[in-house]
């Protein structure tokens, strides 16, 4: 089992460009989920998804588009990227029995 | 909605002594689930132990243990025999037992002293 994936590990963007973050799990968990992660605030929900088909916004969604086209893949996508989107970006997944979530390495980015 | 609050941004200990890291949330809700993750270095989130609050007994993994008070709405870790490698960042999670939405505290960087 390799988990949860994430890829890349690290991205430099420019203002204004657009770009996929890539999860995906091997565990068949119904949930997955996307926080960012910002000095002294903690992890904060992007957006998640309870199932292929279904993706519902998090605590600070505005800027970011997700979809769930199948089970083991849930793609984040910065629509056009700004210097406050500057973070580490963390995928998670879960099933409904365990409500641990299992996280991949992260993503650092850099909109510059 | 759901907030955790970590009121120690740093703690220290030395090598083989014990410590506590504290935990506080608010909600109206029962059936819910408390998790500590650990951040080292490496960014890599570990879960280190997870409370039902439909339980009244406190969770223990070998070294860690936590203080589960309810009513208080306090979830405690206390990591006994600390080594080295416990050094990392710690968070404090709650997730609703009926949703996906799972809220973390700001953390609470450990320094362990040899």
């Amino acid at each position: 089992n390799a988990g949860v994936t994430q890829t890349p590990k690290f991205q430099v963007l420019k203002t204004g460009q657009s770009m996929t973050l890539q999860c995906a799990q091997d565990m068949n968990h119904e949930y997955m989920s996307w926080y960012r992660q910002d000095p002294g605030m903690g992890l904060r929900l992007i957006h998640y998804s309870v199932g292929a088909g279904i993706t519902d916004q998090g605590e600070v969604p505005n800027g970011y588009n997700v979809s769930r086209s199948t089970t083991e893949d849930f793609p984040l996508r910065l629509l056009s990227a700004a210097p406050s989107q500057t973070s580490v970006y963390f995928c998670a997944s879960s099933s409904w029995q365990g409500h641990e979530q299992y996280f991949g390495p992260g993503t650092r980015l850099t909109v510059t | 909605a759901q907030t955790v609050t970590q009121s120690q941004p740093e703690m220290s200990v030395q090598e083989a002594e014990t410590v506590t890291l504290s935990c506080t949330y608010d909600t109206s809700e029962s059936d819910y689930y408390l998790f500590w993750y650990k951040q080292p270095p490496s960014r890599q989130m570990i879960l280190v132990i997870r409370q039902e609050a439909y339980k009244q007994q406190n969770a223990t993994e070998n070294r860690f243990s936590v203080n589960f008070q309810k009513a208080a709405k306090s979830f405690s870790l206390k990591i006994s025999d600390s080594q080295l490698g416990d050094a990392a960042m710690y968070f404090c999670a709650y997730r609703s037992g009926g949703i996906n939405d799972m809220r973390f505290g700001a953390g609470t960087r450990l320094t362990v002293k040899p």
